[in-house]
């Protein structure tokens, strides 16, 4: 069954450095969303994709934040200037389309990201 | 705007007994619904949702979960638990409108006794 694949598994980083987070979504899926999950708080939106563009960003998806889908497979979540509350279990996630027979969203693994 | 209240933090109960796990939504236009489960160090596993179709949906290990408007309930619901379902719940919400962004619940922690 196809799945949503994130790399790496664990991150950790110092504080003002640059980190890459990678996710593969299924191939056929057309739109793509980064969630994160700060330790014992909730998963929060932070941007969704589509067509190579943002369609949505969260308050939290700043000028720090960046996405891109260099390829016809990866989807990426770069954080330019790591800060101390950037530590989270970041999510990638896909759905097929927006429409209510096929918007579930799937999601990878996740990436806990610590920043020191 | 969207929203999620998950009434319970933490739910305890015995094997072979009955799980409900209640969440109620806020939402402006007539939105989707889903329940995610997360096992520890997992990723995020899609249990059911509902888009307006039967309100009662059923989703994967014997789940289910019954989408009332007049209530603004999506409560989940599973007849006999089984040790394997001791996890975290998430309900979540999502409109067309908003881009379909999730707006998850603060979930719920089942924790199930021998």
């Amino acid at each position: 069954e196809p799945e949503v694949t994130q790399t790496p598994s664990h991150q950790v980083t110092q504080m003002g450095q640059e980190v890459i987070l990678r996710c593969v979504p299924i191939s056929n899926h057309l739109y793509f969303y980064w969630y994160r999950q700060i330790l014992g708080q909730k998963v929060e939106f932070l941007v969704s994709f589509y067509n190579n563009e943002i369609s949505e960003k969260s308050e939290i998806f700043d000028d720090q934040f960046s996405v891109e889908r260099p390829d016809g497979s990866n989807f990426t979540l770069k954080i330019r200037s790591t800060k101390l509350e950037d530590s989270a279990m970041y999510f990638c996630a896909s759905s097929r389309s927006r429409d209510r027979a096929y918007n579930e969203q799937f999601f990878g693994p996740g990436t806990r990201l610590t920043v020191l | 705007a969207q929203s999620v209240t998950q009434l319970d933090s933490h739910v305890s109960v015995s094997e072979g007994t009955p799980v409900l796990l209640r969440c109620n939504y806020s939402s402006s236009y007539s939105p989707s619904l889903f329940w995610y489960v997360q096992h520890p160090n997992k990723g995020l596993q899609l249990l059911l949702k509902y888009t307006s179709a039967a309100t009662l949906v059923k989703g994967i290990n014997g789940f289910e979960a019954e989408f009332k408007k007049s209530e603004t309930s999506f409560h989940l619901t599973k007849p006999s638990a089984h040790m394997s379902d001791a996890a975290e719940y998430f309900c979540v919400v999502s409109e067309k409108a908003a881009g379909n962004k999730l707006t998850f619940g603060g979930g719920t922690r089942v924790l199930v006794k021998p």
